[in-house]
């Protein structure tokens, strides 16, 4: 079966760092995504992960461990705009993102 | 810019009324995608068209159609909503279907069925 697992919420303090972890099982394996989406709007691309290791995009880094089936999205100084869902999403054998739930982050001041 | 774009960004329709959300691209993709999410979901895929070809997904009701009459232009048709349908309709395209290539998002479509 497919599944993909994050945390539901998390809470951090602006300036500061937060880790979010993914794990997954898929069919398949074609990459990994990261996407933000601030409540009701829709997702916007972050990250993409095909080979293990970290990927880093200004204050976005991603990992992905590919024998582990885990990834993680870090984000560094946290800023108040960056109060969203996280939402993981491999890509499996037939191409199509499978996304989890996503992951509410809330930055406080 | 180019983009994707949704219309209406919200809609209302009454229960069993038809109704069609569309969506179009400037980014001259190949492929559109139509995913529903609801309230602290995530996004389910329904259908997608690869150029021309339709693929429907296998869990997608039958009350679900989709068109998409050129390259730029995709329909999402529900022939008779129930309350079970009110969610956000999210479009999106990308150049291909693997690779590096990303899925882009437009803004949704948040449908309300009275």
């Amino acid at each position: 079966g497919q599944n993909i697992d994050q945390p539901t919420e998390m809470t951090a303090t602006e300036g500061a760092i937060v880790q979010i972890n993914c794990t997954y099982q898929t069919s398949g394996f074609n990459g990994l995504f990261w996407y933000q989406q601030h409540a009701g709007e829709a997702p916007t691309f972050l990250s993409y992960n095909v080979l293990d290791g970290l990927e880093e995009k200004g204050r976005f880094s991603s990992f992905l461990s590919r024998s582990k089936g885990y990834s993680y999205l870090l984000l560094k100084e946290l800023q108040m705009k960056d109060s969203a869902s996280y939402l993981c999403a491999p890509r499996g054998a037939t191409n199509k993102l499978i996304f989890g739930t996503g992951t509410l982050l809330a930055v406080q001041p | 810019d180019a983009m994707v774009i949704q219309n209406p960004r919200y809609q209302v329709t009454q229960f069993g009324k038809p109704v069609t959300l569309s969506c179009s691209q400037t980014l001259n993709h190949n492929v559109m995608y139509w995913y529903q999410q609801k309230s602290s979901q995530a996004p389910k895929l329904l259908f997608h068209y690869y150029d021309k070809d339709f693929n429907n997904e296998a869990d997608t009701p039958d009350n679900f159609q989709s068109r998409r009459p050129n390259t730029s232009f995709c329909f999402l048709d529900i022939r008779s909503p129930g309350l079970g349908d009110a969610a956000m309709y999210l479009c999106a395209t990308s150049p291909d279907r693997g690779g590096t290539d990303t899925q882009y998002f437009g803004p949704g479509t948040r449908l309300t069925v009275l």
